[in-house]
């Protein structure tokens, strides 16, 4: 597609089950990113893929976070044992060389998928 | 700690004038800055940007300022029409590297009154 497609646009689920949020970026950017937005809050990174390289882990909260990228493409992120504060919506945003490299590289944002736990 | 503060949650403004919005940043590394335009239910969508060399970008009704010694930079919109209405995320990065790239403020919910 030609933008940054994320599924399902809305989840709900019941404190303590997994998830699986899934992000498919813009063909060709080796960059993606996953930021959260809660309610009245900006957005706050997640996780970072560049290519190849080990993912930048450093936004995760905690060790219930999850995140894998195959094949430089597709990623997905999961959350194990959801609790309440973890309800957000979770975004997806991909660029062509990431900001890691130092270029002013715009992000390219999904329309995000808005995670609910009761 | 808030290194990018979007002080005012939401603005109102009639159709027709100029909409300001405000931005203030903590880090002096950040030397690159965004503006994000968010509807409901969708993602972000850059908007308009300016580097530290620069203390102005114009883009046909959207303008960015930049004060650096303040710390401060502002979006102009003249005049606002009623798709204005949207929420508007500042964002920040230094653009030397570091892989979380870019931090983003709470946002201002910008509301265009006819």
């Amino acid at each position: 597609g030609a933008g940054v497609s994320q599924s399902p646009s809305n989840k709900v689920t019941e404190k303590g089950k997994d998830v699986e949020l899934r992000c498919d970026p813009i063909s060709g950017h080796t960059a993606l990113y996953w930021y959260r937005q809660s309610l009245g809050q900006g957005l706050e990174f997640l996780i970072y893929f560049q290519g190849n390289s080990a993912p930048d882990k450093s936004g995760l909260p905690s060790d219930r976070f999850s995140a894998e990228r195959t094949g430089g493409s597709v990623s997905t992120l999961t959350i194990q044992r959801t609790q309440q504060e973890d309800s957000a919506v979770y975004l997806c945003a991909s660029s062509y060389l990431g900001t890691g490299s130092g270029r002013n590289e715009k992000l390219f944002f999904g329309s995000g998928t808005q995670l609910s736990v009761l | 700690d808030q290194q990018v503060k979007q002080n005012s949650p939401s603005l109102s403004v009639q159709e027709g004038r100029i909409s300001i919005l405000n931005c203030d940043y903590t880090n002096s590394m950040f030397d690159y800055f965004l503006w994000y335009k968010k509807y409901p239910a969708e993602g972000p969508t850059f908007l308009i940007s300016i580097s530290s060399i620069k203390d102005k970008n114009e883009d046909g009704r959207f303008t960015v300022f930049l004060n650096k010694s303040a710390k401060h930079l502002s979006l102009h919109i003249v005049p606002s029409q009623p798709g204005d209405s949207a929420v508007y995320f500042c964002a920040a990065m230094y653009s030397g590297g570091g892989a979380d790239g870019l931090t983003f403020g709470k946002g201002t919910h910008l509301i265009i009154q006819p």
